[in-house]
């Protein structure tokens, strides 16, 4: 089972300045396997970036993924007062029925 | 437009099961992979396990096998997933997802979520 290790663990910023989110894998994500979600309260989580670095349908351009291997980065160029959330990073395996995980979760709050 | 239905709240005892279903709209539903989600009170997202609803194969998350039973009826483009021996820990919302429109295994859609109490 691949662990996924996100931090900081709380994120504290203004609108209008620079988020970068951290996502560490214990081996090697296969094919670049790695999503980016969005959860705010009461709500299901909501795709960001798949495929560590492809936006999902709708998802603005100040959001981006980057990264490979062990190592992937989510940054939000310009925080919207819609940005603070909880963001979790996922990865999904080489064939359908593998095993996926996430990582903890960042809590993005306002500073 | 592609749509995940899930049933509603329950309350439950300990060593109890439950049964909650996942039903789909707006998409040949034999033709992805549907997935279940859990998320405990202010905690992170924990992956469970996986059906393919064309064929019933399943895979489970190891901490959830012998406990958790995904299912499927293609005939009403349903799925659901069985808890067993049901614990306080178990106390959470639960999610079906899968992806619907991407095409790349990611979670593009979501259920609404079905929130379980387990207590005595």
């Amino acid at each position: 089972e691949i662990v996924l290790t996100q931090s900081p663990g709380t994120l504290s910023l203004a609108p209008g300045e620079r988020a970068t989110l951290s996502c560490r894998a214990s081996q090697s994500v296969s094919s670049n396997y790695l999503a980016w979600y969005q959860q705010k309260p009461g709500q299901a989580p909501r795709l960001l970036i798949y495929g560590a670095s492809s936006r999902a349908t709708g998802i603005p351009d100040r959001f981006s993924g980057s990264g490979s291997g062990t190592d992937f980065t989510l940054t939000i160029s310009r925080l919207e007062p819609e940005d603070f959330a909880v963001y979790y990073c996922q990865q999904y395996g080489t064939s359908p029925l593998a095993e996926y995980t996430f990582g903890q979760g960042t809590k993005l709050e306002i500073k | 437009q592609v749509q995940l239905v899930q049933s509603g709240a329950e309350v439950k005892k300990p060593g109890a099961s439950l049964k909650l279903s996942c039903k789909a709209s707006g998409y040949t539903f034999t033709n992805y992979y549907m997935h279940w989600v859990r998320q405990a009170p202010g905690q992170g997202v924990e992956w469970m396990g996986i059906i393919n609803p064309s064929g019933g194969a399943t895979n489970y998350a190891q901490k959830f096998r012998g406990r958790v039973t995904v299912t499927r009826d293609t005939s009403t483009s349903t799925v659901y997933m069985e808890v067993s021996s049901l614990r306080s820990e178990d106390t959470a919302a639960y999610y079906c997802a899968g992806d619907m429109l991407t095409g790349d295994d990611a979670f593009d859609t979501w259920g609404q979520g079905t929130m379980v109490t387990v207590s005595s």
